[in-house]
């Protein structure tokens, strides 16, 4: 089956610092690729969606300058969070759609822990 | 906007035992998909099954099976055989056939009891 991958999987910063999840597709090329946020204890929430070569559409209520998405080739998307504060302490995973398709596949997950 | 309700937080269930996951949604569109995923403990998402809004027939996937009531817009989950490693949380998904998004349900999580 497909494979999609996250890294890293538990990273832990400094407020006011800047950290980068890197979301790869290993055995497809994903057109499509999504990012979500997960807070303790509650479902997912859809953040943004990420296109190949193209700006990210953004959710609503996502601030778009503070999570920064960038999808540079067909097997990696990139959601960099900006000026980290404590209150983006969340469980980030994303997901890539298969061409031609509407299946996707999910990552396992990143968490983000901001002191 | 469309909406996933899933009206039980929390399940129990003895082992080998059945149990019937709840979900209803609400959308005006007509090609749409539906799902059941599975949440364990390491927090990877993993499909269940998959119902695809054209087909009459219910999806079913050995031990899991659903029940699709279009009209009503009800798409439920049995787990026949529990076993303990199916305790985790369940989400019921939707997808609309244009944006290809997830949304989501509030989950319930099933506890299998030996």
């Amino acid at each position: 089956g497909a494979v999609v991958s996250q890294h890293p999987s538990w990273v832990i910063c400094k407020s006011g610092t800047s950290v980068k999840i890197e979301c790869r597709s290993l055995d497809f090329q994903a057109t499509t690729m999504f990012w979500y946020r997960q807070f303790p204890k509650q479902s997912l929430m859809l953040m943004a969606t990420s296109n190949e070569g193209s700006k990210a559409t953004y959710e609503q209520g996502v601030e778009k300058d503070k999570f920064l998405i960038n999808h540079a080739s067909l097997t990696l998307s990139t959601l960099t969070v900006t000026s980290a504060h404590p209150e983006d302490s969340s469980f980030y995973i994303c997901s890539a759609r298969a061409p031609r398709s509407y299946e996707q596949y999910f990552g396992p997950g990143t968490r983000l822990t901001v002191t | 906007a469309q909406t996933v309700t899933q009206s039980q937080p929390e399940m129990s269930v003895q082992e080998a035992e059945t149990v019937t996951l709840s979900c209803t949604y609400d959308t005006s569109e007509n090609n749409y998909y539906l799902f059941w995923y599975k949440q364990p403990p390491s927090r990877q998402m993993i499909l269940v099954i998959r119902q695809e809004a054209y087909k009459q027939q219910n999806a079913t996937e050995n031990r899991f099976s659903v029940n699709f009531q279009k009209a009503a817009k009800s798409f439920s989950l049995k787990i026949s055989d529990s076993q303990l490693g199916d305790t985790a949380m369940y989400f019921c998904a939707f997808m609309t056939g244009g944006t290809y998004k997830y949304i989501f349900g509030t989950g319930t999580r099933l506890k299998v009891l030996a």
